[in-house]
């Protein structure tokens, strides 16, 4: 079984700049989150999709971050204009929704993103 | 949302048995206690979960006393490959579930 794919692996941009993050969930699986991680600290919930609709998403930063998964599978999420303090390592996760069990969490290899 | 509280860090030896506690004074009726290992440069994977007594499988045991305050991941015989960030989760099953990570507990087991 294929995992959770993430592009890009790296990405270094400037202040004030744009960058777009890409995410293919394991198929199948009807929930998708979208995390930040910041060195030194656990993963940030930044938004929660439940197939193309918003379980959560009260720490995303609206001003500037933005995410979509149009059709249900994979999901995109955007920041624009980055500030430096948007460096981190930004996580997506997939899982199986069985009601009245838990949802085991599958994640990518994260995107690192430096801004400079 | 239910508060976790960890330790910070912990050292250990090779072949020892670690345990690392978690406290959830304020878990729900309906919340599950999931524990995740994050190694450096990946995301965090699934080791076990639980919602009372214990719970046993092929990587660890968690055990969790009758009132649902703690828990308490136990990893056997650790070796060098399990120096890693621990964290608890605590919540409800199903797509309404909100998981929140806290900062975990960095185990380095040391030669």
């Amino acid at each position: 079984e294929a995992g959770v794919a993430q592009s890009p692996r790296y990405k270094i941009i400037e202040k004030r700049q744009s960058v777009a993050f890409w995410c293919n969930p394991i198929s199948g699986h009807a929930t998708l989150y979208w995390y930040q991680q910041i060195l030194g600290q656990g993963p940030k919930l930044l938004i929660q999709f439940q197939n193309n609709g918003v379980v959560d998403d009260s720490q995303l930063p609206k001003d500037r971050f933005s995410a979509e998964r149009l059709k249900g599978v994979d999901s995109t999420l955007k920041i624009q204009p980055a500030k430096l303090e948007d460096s981190a390592v930004y996580l997506c996760a997939s899982s199986l929704v069985f009601p009245g069990s838990y949802n085991e969490q599958f994640f990518g290899p994260g995107t690192r993103l430096t801004v400079l | 949302l239910a508060k976790t509280t960890q330790p910070i860090s912990m050292d250990s030896y090779e072949g020892q048995e670690v345990n690392i506690t978690c406290s959830h004074n304020n878990i729900a009726t309906n919340d599950y206690i999931t524990w995740y290992q994050q190694f450096p440069s990946q995301g965090p994977r699934f080791i076990i979960q639980g919602y009372k007594t214990k719970v046993t499988n092929e990587v660890a045991s968690l055990f969790i006393p009758a009132d649902r305050k703690s828990s308490t991941l136990s990893l056997p015989r650790v070796s060098l490959s399990d120096t890693a960030v621990y964290y608890c989760l605590v919540g409800a099953s199903g797509g309404s579930y909100i998981p929140t990570f806290g900062r975990g507990t960095s185990l380095i087991v040391h030669p």
